[in-house]
């Protein structure tokens, strides 16, 4: 069954610290991982995608990671502001489909305070 | 931002209501998607479309039902609503053929719905 688990479920930092996201997957066969930040009340917006042959992935103070072996990816978050507080999730797209089917983590519940 | 439309953001009605969530789509894509929020659960793919006159359902059976008669405009549709409705809807777009965007898929904002 292809899933993406996401942890932790919630995580509050303080102002201007790092913090790190996780997500593992078992989607096959694996075309792409998009990390995507939803604001509350909004649609998610894309930060991030890697495919297969990447194994990271910058984007301002985003930095996605991705472990095609094990199946696993991190979303790094350095010097956090008050407008990173969001969910953030990790999305998995197979190559199995023309649709292009994607799968949706939970998400991790960030909330930065000042 | 993308440019993909939902109206209306935040909908309130009594149940056995018909309603018509509106999504709108200027980029010219051709697949677009359904997709159900509850708080602190993923998003659940409930319709998508490849084109004009294709609807399909997806992997979460919902009373719903979807249009496309043109390219821009993907319609949500509940003939008769309950409280066991209410969620976020998300409408999605994409662009044809799969592979050449890495299938990225573009959100508009949601709509809020509540049945009561």
């Amino acid at each position: 069954k292809n899933q993406v688990e996401q942890s932790p479920q919630s995580l509050i930092i303080l102002e201007g610290k790092n913090c790190t996201l996780q997500c593992n997957y078992t989607v096959s066969p694996f075309s792409n991982l998009r990390w995507y930040k939803q604001d509350t009340g909004r649609g998610p917006v894309s930060l991030t995608i890697m495919t297969f042959s990447e194994n990271t992935k910058s984007n301002g103070r985003y930095t996605a990671t991705l472990d095609a072996d094990t199946k696993q990816s991190s979303l790094h978050i350095t010097a956090s502001q008050l407008s990173d507080s969001a969910s953030y999730i990790c999305v998995v797209s197979d190559r199995g489909s023309t649709l292009g089917r994607l799968y949706f983590g939970r998400g991790t519940q960030l909330t930065v305070w000042p | 931002e993308a440019d993909i439309y939902q109206t209306p953001r935040y909908l309130v009605i009594g149940t056995g209501k018909k309603i018509t969530l509106e999504c709108s789509q200027t980029m010219g894509h051709d697949k677009m998607y359904w997709y159900q929020q509850d708080p602190g659960m993923e998003l659940h793919l409930i319709h998508y479309s490849y084109g004009v006159n294709s609807t399909e359902k997806g992997d979460l059976s919902s009373e719903s039902t979807v249009s496309r008669i043109r390219t821009e405009h993907f319609p949500l549709t509940l003939e008769s609503a309950r409280p066991s409705h209410t969620s976020q809807y998300l409408c999605a777009s994409s662009e044809s053929p799969s592979g050449t965007s890495y299938n990225e898929q573009f959100f508009g904002p949601g709509t809020r719905l509540t049945v009561l």
